[in-house]
């Protein structure tokens, strides 16, 4: 079975700093891996995926995560929060080919303080 | 493309009363998706289709709860009767074969039982 733990359910940061939120994966086999964002009032969107090609990738609005295999984690990390970085970030794993279950993980919101 | 498209965006209606969530998948997506959101219990995948036939349907809460896909650009998520404990925002998601593949979400279905 798979399954995604996101530590800290809400997370704040100053405006220019660092934004790092925290996914660990489970699975029993090669996982693909997700971070999607979820703005007020909108559905998911893709913010980057991991589909072993190579272990830091980089997506959409300047945020990257790296997998780390021997830690079984995929952090998200930002260098510098910008004001529309506030959302809720969801971490998800799904494992083989055609099937397609997708389990994500409970999410963290992300406040970004000016 | 224009994503994928719910409707209505918002829905209220009395609890006993008949409720139909609509969805039109991206074109050329082969899995469509219905997850439920609430704040207690996060995002929940209801019941999946893979080129319109329904796979799993594990997460459906009940036999009030039923799905059809009658063609690929089209989908229903009806729940008969409803209650005020199904009150959550529903969303449609489609994505195209292949475990890496991401999910394209719709903005989602918010409904209120009274």
């Amino acid at each position: 079975a798979q399954s995604v733990t996101q530590l800290g359910s809400h997370v704040s940061v100053s405006e220019g700093a660092l934004v790092l939120l925290r996914c660990n994966y489970s699975s029993s086999v090669p996982p693909y891996l997700f971070w999607y964002v979820q703005y007020p009032n909108q559905g998911l969107q893709l913010l980057l995926k991991y589909t072993s090609a190579a272990t830091l990738v980089k997506g959409i609005n300047g945020f990257e995560a790296e997998f780390k295999k021997s830690e079984t984690s995929f952090h998200l990390t930002k260098p510098s929060a910008h004001m529309s970085d506030a959302a809720e970030y969801f971490c998800a794993v799904s494992v083989g080919g055609g099937y397609q279950k997708v389990t994500f993980g409970t999410g963290t919101k992300l406040q970004v303080i000016p | 493309d224009a994503g994928v498209i719910q409707s209505p965006r918002h829905e209220v209606t009395e609890m006993g009363q008949e409720v139909t969530l609509r969805c039109k998948p991206i074109s050329g997506h082969d899995y469509l998706f219905w997850y439920r959101q609430t704040m207690m219990r996060g995002l929940e995948l209801l019941i999946y289709f893979n080129n319109n036939v329904p796979i799993d349907d594990s997460g459906m809460p009940e036999d009030r709860f039923s799905a059809k896909m009658p063609n690929a650009s089209f989908s229903t998520l009806k729940i008969q009767p409803s209650e005020p404990r199904d009150s959550a925002v529903y969303f449609c998601a489609s994505s195209q074969q292949g475990g890496g593949s991401p999910l394209h979400f719709g903005n989602g279905t918010r409904l209120t039982v009274t």
